[in-house]
């Protein structure tokens, strides 16, 4: 059981170019998430999935595109890096919220290792 | 921005000391949850308190949660020096969906 993991750990591009970087799940697990992690600002959602075949915006989904075309992996697409999309990327999956509110425990969010990104 | 803040951002001690670390959050909530962050790694989940609770223990840690100052504490007893980390906390919105962090606290335990 790998759990969250994504691919590259490192990637260095030159402005304009563009890239994917991959999210993959085992849990199967229905949400998945992206943040950007930049310095003293914490974690900040790009984009989030609730399931196969859906995306929505966060907070800071500019420059970004993603898919979920299968239900264990989420891509994040950068058409046209710039500076400052350099950051730590991490993806995140979750449990399929159940209607119960018993069932708080499937909020918990599952964390892969990150893939620091730079841009030149 | 909806991002929550924590305070302080930085704290040093020593071994055996209590760590406290508070967060305060800008939305109605369900639940709210702390994340751990060594350095150069992914976050990983240490406990979640719903809105309908006032304190939760986990091991060495207590959280405490006050929804009418949109407020939380995490209280990290007898610390140690693997403790040494950046601690998070993050709100679940009510519409279920999305966890809102706070700008964390790096905690340092000093043998």
């Amino acid at each position: 059981n790998a759990g969250v993991t994504q691919t590259p750990k490192f990637r260095v591009l030159k402005t304009g170019q563009s890239m994917t970087l991959l999210c993959a799940q085992d849990m199967n697990h229905e949400y998945m998430y992206w943040y950007r992690q930049d310095p003293g600002m914490g974690l900040r959602l790009i984009h989030y999935s609730v399931g196969e075949g859906t995306t929505a915006k966060g907070e800071v989904p500019d420059g970004y595109n993603v898919s979920r075309l299968k239900k264990q992996n989420f891509l994040l697409g950068l058409e046209s890096a710039a500076p400052s999309q350099t950051s730590v990327y991490f993806c995140a999956s979750s449990k399929h919220r159940v209607a119960t509110l018993g069932s708080s425990s499937t909020d918990t969010q599952y964390f892969g290792p990150g893939t620091r990104l730079t841009v030149l | 921005s909806q991002q929550g803040e924590e305070d302080p951002q930085a704290l040093s001690i020593q071994e055996g000391e209590n760590a406290t670390m508070n967060c305060s959050y800008k939305t109605s909530i369900n639940n709210l949850q702390w994340y751990r962050q060594n350095s150069g790694r992914g976050l990983v989940h240490l406990i979640l308190i719903r809105s309908n609770e006032r304190e939760k223990h986990s091991g060495r840690l207590r959280v405490t949660l006050d929804t009418s100052k949109k407020s939380s504490s995490l209280l990290i007893t007898a610390s140690r020096a693997a403790d040494t980390a950046s601690y998070f906390c993050a709100s679940m919105n009510t519409g279920f969906q999305k966890l809102v962090f706070g700008t964390g606290t790096r905690l340092l335990v000093s043998p």
